[in-house]
C-alpha cells in the first residue's frame, strides 16, 4: 500500500546534538512538508520541497534543515541552534506543489522530546 | 493575516448524539479541508471543499462551506466512539500551498 512513512515514531534529542528525522513516501508526490505541533497551536509549516533538489523555508525554519536529494525522501535534521525542539513532527506530501485541489497526505508522525 | 478559528475547542457528546464543530475566517477561504488526528498520531483527510455553499457527506460525517466561503461546519450524525479524536480545519488561498492555515483543531469525546 502507498503512503508516508515517518521513523523514528519516538526519538529524544541531548543538549547540542543534531538529530535527523526521517521521511519516505511511495506515493510519486513531487511536493513534500514539514510540520510541528504543539499543544495549543496550529500546525506551522517549517519547510517545504516542491522538487527534487530544490526547497524553501517555511514559517519557522530557523533551527531546522532539510533536503531533497531523492523523490521519496525528506529527511527533517533538527539543529542544536533549535532550542526548543519537543513537539510532534508531522511530514506530509502531495502530488504536485502548484495547487490547492489537492489533499495533503500526512505520515504518522515523530514526538521529538529533549532529555 | 487569514487566521481559521475553530469551535468549540472540546466536545463531550454521548453516543448517539448529533455534533457540528465550525470552522470561520475572517476573510474568503480558497479550499477548506477537513483532517481527524487521534492522539499521536498523523493526519487522516476528510473531506474537501471549494465551492461557495458546497457539501460532502462520508458515511455520518457531513462538511458545508457557506456561500461567502468563510465558514465551514463538520456535522456528525449518530455519533459514535469511533468518531472521537481531533478534528482540524485548513484552508489556504489558490494556488500557494505554503500559506495553507489551519485551526487549532477540536477535541471530541464520545462516551458509550
Amino acid at each position: 500500500d502507498g503512503g508516508i512513512t515517518q521513523s523514528p515514531k519516538y526519538l529524544f534529542r541531548k543538549e547540542g546534538q543534531n538529530v535527523t528525522l526521517s521521511c519516505e513516501q511511495n506515493l510519486n508526490h513531487d511536493a513534500m512538508y514539514w510540520y510541528r505541533q504543539d499543544p495549543g497551536q496550529g500546525l506551522r509549516l517549517i519547510y517545504y520541497s516542491q522538487i527534487v533538489n530544490d526547497f524553501q523555508k517555511g514559517d519557522i525554519a530557523e533551527g531546522y534543515s532539510v533536503s531533497r536529494e531523492k523523490k521519496e525522501s525528506f529527511p527533517l535534521t533538527v539543529t542544536s541552534a533549535q532550542k526548543n525542539p519537543t513537539a510532534f513532527y508531522l511530514c506530509a506530501s502531495k502530488v504536485t506543489g502548484g495547487r490547492t485541489n489537492e489533499k495533503l497526505f500526512f505520515g504518522s508522525g515523530t514526538q521529538l522530546s529533549v532529555l | 493575516s487569514q487566521e481559521l478559528e475553530q469551535s468549540p475547542q472540546s466536545l463531550i457528546v454521548q453516543e448517539g448524539k448529533n455534533l457540528t464543530i465550525n470552522c470561520t475566517s475572517s476573510k474568503t477561504l480558497y479550499g477548506l479541508y477537513w483532517y481527524k488526528q487521534k492522539y499521536g498520531e498523523g493526519l487522516i483527510f476528510l473531506m474537501m471543499l471549494q465551492k461557495g455553499g458546497e457539501e460532502k457527506s462520508h458515511e455520518k460525517i457531513t462538511a458545508k462551506l457557506d456561500e461567502k466561503k468563510q465558514q465551514s461546519s463538520l456535522h456528525i450524525t449518530a455519533s459514535q466512539p469511533s468518531h472521537a479524536g481531533i478534528y482540524l480545519c485548513g484552508a489556504g488561498p489558490a494556488g500557494n500551498n505554503r500559506k495553507l492555515i489551519w485551526g487549532l483543531g477540536t477535541s471530541l469525546a464520545v462516551n458509550p
